[in-house]
């Protein structure tokens, strides 16, 4: 299995506040990366495909970047709603996913 | 809009068969992908596999040896069979859609809103 591996495990951060999560994955996955937004107690909620394309209903300060085996998830300014745990799926091969960021309040 | 609901006993006993139905309204379910993932604080997210409307399905090498997966269309319905469960298999489990099974388009857009199941004696 690819193993994905994200970064930091925890962020507290301010509204406002721009941020970068991490994500690498253990082999080349080209840009099939997705990232994905989950509230306590919700299922999660798809953010973003194939690396940088944004889901429709997204947010537009919600961006990616990246391929091969690096990736970023940017939120450029936070808004009180986006406190949640994000994860990243790989969908080279069966799907695994990260073990997630969780954004907190600071 | 598509909309998923999983349904099933939340409790079951070690070594039996754990069994969860997810219906689909709002959408055909022909074209898509229809997926089984589970998520628990030991593990986190594990995909356990996928079928088509089709009947096919692609397993999770993880579950391969446990799990079934079977659709009726006719009742817009499809569901998992996990069988030999023990404590390790509890967690909350989703059905999703995706629009295609691997690549680009291998993610899951559409999430039924999770099942609590124990796996306790």
């Amino acid at each position: 299995d690819i193993q994905m591996t994200q970064s930091p495990s925890s962020l507290s951060a301010s509204v406002g506040d721009r941020v970068t999560i991490t994500c690498r994955a253990s082999q080349n996955i080209n840009n099939y990366l997705n990232w994905y937004q989950q509230k306590t107690g919700r299922a999660p909620k798809l953010l973003i495909y194939a690396a940088s394309r944004l889901q429709r209903g997204v947010p537009s300060r919600f961006s990616g970047r990246g391929s091969g085996t690096d990736f970023t998830l940017t939120i450029s300014s936070l808004q009180a709603e986006d406190f949640a745990t994000y994860f990243c799926q790989q969908s080279l091969s069966t799907p695994t996913f990260g073990q997630g960021t969780r954004l907190e309040i600071q | 809009q598509v909309q998923l609901q999983e349904s099933g006993p939340g409790l079951v006993k070690p070594s039996e068969t754990l069994s969860l139905t997810c219906n689909v309204s709002g959408d055909s379910m022909s074209g898509f992908y229809w997926n089984w993932l589970r998520q628990s604080a030991g593990k986190g997210l594990e995909w356990i596999g996928r079928l088509y409307t089709s009947g096919t399905t692609v397993y999770n090498p993880s579950f391969q040896s446990r799990v079934t997966m079977s659709v009726d269309m006719s009742k817009n319905q499809f569901s998992l069979k996990l069988a030999s469960v023990t404590a390790a298999d509890s967690a909350v489990y989703y059905c999703a859609r995706s629009p295609s099974p691997l690549g680009g388009d291998g993610f899951f857009s559409f999430w039924g809103q999770g099942t609590l199941v124990t796996v306790s004696s």
